[in-house]
């Protein structure tokens, strides 16, 4: 399996806090990127990252930020959560762009805001 | 990206090959076919990929039709483990935004 962590793997938050979710790979692939996945939506891309300091936004991306100061580490942040961000959330990561080279994800972080 | 079709359910026997179909009719020339799954509550698991040619690794065979607008997955060897959603997906190399549709429920029988 690729080397992608993610932390933690679950959080119960309260709204209006600060939350911050991490993912470190040790494949120093270039890309890397966020999603969420809720029943009935699959997966939605938030943001990503195409090399460091070096980020795009997703389509759901109102509510959240992101930063990568190194390559291995990519880091999304919610402001303020809110409940509509409770969501599994997971990282990927891939060489080359996702198309050209196949993406690899972490195992996800169960994220509840209560 | 091209959209994509694909059944929601289907079922398989354990120990027999598993072969889920896609749809891809508005597939571009540059355009690759992906194959992922995912497992209940773990992450999505790539399978295989390919642009023309059928394709074949240790988890799966990718069969591409010649005119390109469909595929078929094939698992050779169905076990109780492989019961996942399968997702196809096809994309070219300059868009970040890869979109995940429902996929196809596979859920393999005792």
């Amino acid at each position: 399996d690729a080397g992608i962590t993610q932390s933690p793997r679950h959080k119960v938050t309260e709204t209006g806090t600060p939350v911050t979710l991490r993912c470190h790979q040790t494949e120093n692939h270039r890309y890397m990127y966020w999603y969420r996945q809720d029943p009935g939506h699959g997966l939605r891309l938030i943001h990503y990252s195409y090399g460091v300091k070096d980020t795009d936004k997703g389509e759901v991306s109102d509510g959240y930020s992101v930063s990568r100061s190194k390559t291995e580490d990519f880091l999304l942040t919610l402001e303020s959560a809110t409940s509509s961000q409770t969501s599994v959330y997971f990282c990927a990561i891939s060489e080359a762009a996702g198309g050209v080279s196949p993406l690899h994800f972490g195992n996800g972080t169960r994220l509840t805001v209560t | 990206d091209a959209k994509t079709t694909q059944p929601t359910s289907m079922d398989c026997a354990e120990g027999r090959a598993a072969n889920l179909p896609c749809n891809h009719s508005t597939i571009s020339g540059n355009e690759y076919v992906y194959w992922y799954r995912q497992i209940h509550s773990q992450g999505p698991q790539y399978i295989i990929h390919g642009l023309k040619n059928n394709e074949t690794n240790e988890m799966a065979s990718l069969i591409i039709t010649e005119d390109r607008k469909s595929s078929t997955l094939i698992l050779p060897h169905a076990t109780l483990r492989d019961t996942a959603v399968y997702y196809c997906i096809v994309t070219n190399g300059s868009n970040y935004k890869l979109t995940f549709g429902k996929g196809t429920l596979l859920t393999v029988n005792p």
